[in-house]
C-alpha cells in the first residue's frame, strides 16, 4: 500500500563523506519533491522534477544533488554533509499538469539524516 | 512576501474541545490553501485545502475559514481528540506552472489531553 517510499529511515554518516538518499513512488506521478526539516520546523523545498526537467531552488546549496533515472525512483545526493546538514528529509510526488499549483503533494515517512 | 505566518506555535486543548490555528499570508498569488498534518517519525499528510473562492470548506470534524481581504485562513478542529496530537502545517501555494511549489508555514504543535 505504500505510495512514496524512502529508504533508509535512519542514516548516519560522517562529517564529508558522501550520502545518498532514495525515493521511489508506486503512483507513476510526474512530479517528484524533495524537502529538507529540520528540528520543529516546516519543510523547505530543496528543488524538483517534473519528468526529467530539474528545478532547483535559488538557496539550495551546491552540496545537494538529485538525479531521476525514471519515473519511479528519485535519489538526494549530498557530496560534503555538514554538521548543518542533519535532518528529515522528506520525498514527496503530486501528478502533475495544468493545475499543478492546486496539486495534493503526497509524503514519503522520510529519512532522518545524522552527521557525525 | 513569499511567507505564511502561523500560530500558535503550540497549543494544548482538552478533549472534546476546539482547537484553532491560524496563518496569515502576503502573496495575492497563492491560489490555493491547503493544510498537511504531521505525526512524529511520518511525513506530512494532506487534511483539508480550500480555494479563494470559498470563504469555509468544512470535512468532518475539521473546517477551513478564509478571509481573502484579510489574507487570512484558519484550521478548526470541533470535537478534538487525542489521536489529532499531531504538527499541523498550513500551507499556500501558485499555480505556477504545472508543478506546485507549497510554501508552508512554521507548524502547530497539538496536544489533546485525555
Amino acid at each position: 500500500d505504500a505510495m512514496v517510499i524512502q529508504n533508509p529511515r535512519y542514516q548516519v554518516t560522517q562529517f564529508g563523506k558522501p550520502v545518498t538518499l532514495s525515493c521511489s513512488q508506486t503512483l507513476n506521478h510526474n512530479v517528484m519533491y524533495w524537502y529538507q526539516q529540520k528540528s520543529s520546523q516546516a519543510p523547505k523545498l530543496l528543488f524538483h522534477y517534473y519528468d526529467k526537467d530539474f528545478n532547483n531552488e535559488a538557496d539550495t546549496p551546491d552540496n545537494f544533488q538529485s538525479r531521476r533515472p525514471n519515473t519511479s525512483f528519485c535519489f538526494l545526493d549530498i557530496r560534503s554533509p555538514g554538521l548543518g546538514d542533519a535532518a528529515m528529509y522528506l520525498c514527496a510526488t503530486s501528478r502533475g499538469g495544468l493545475a499543478g499549483g492546486q496539486e495534493t503533494q503526497y509524503f514519503g515517512p522520510g529519512t532522518r539524516l545524522l552527521v557525525l | 512576501q513569499q511567507q505564511v505566518k502561523q500560530s500558535p506555535q503550540s497549543l494544548i486543548v482538552q478533549k472534546g474541545g476546539i482547537s484553532i490555528i491560524n496563518c496569515a499570508y502576503e502573496n495575492t498569488a497563492f491560489d490555493y490553501f491547503p493544510w498537511y498534518q504531521q505525526f512524529p517519525g511520518k511525513g506530512p499528510a494532506l487534511l483539508i485545502a480550500i480555494r479563494p473562492d470559498v470563504s469555509e470548506k468544512k470535512e468532518g470534524r475539521f473546517t477551513i475559514s478564509f478571509n481573502k481581504s484579510a489574507k487570512q485562513f484558519s484550521l478548526h478542529i470541533m470535537d478534538s481528540q487525542p489521536g489529532d496530537s499531531a504538527t499541523y502545517f498550513c500551507a499556500a501555494s501558485t499555480g505556477s506552472g504545472n508543478t506546485g511549489k507549497l510554501i508552508f508555514g512554521q507548524g502547530t504543535t497539538l496536544q489533546v489531553k485525555p
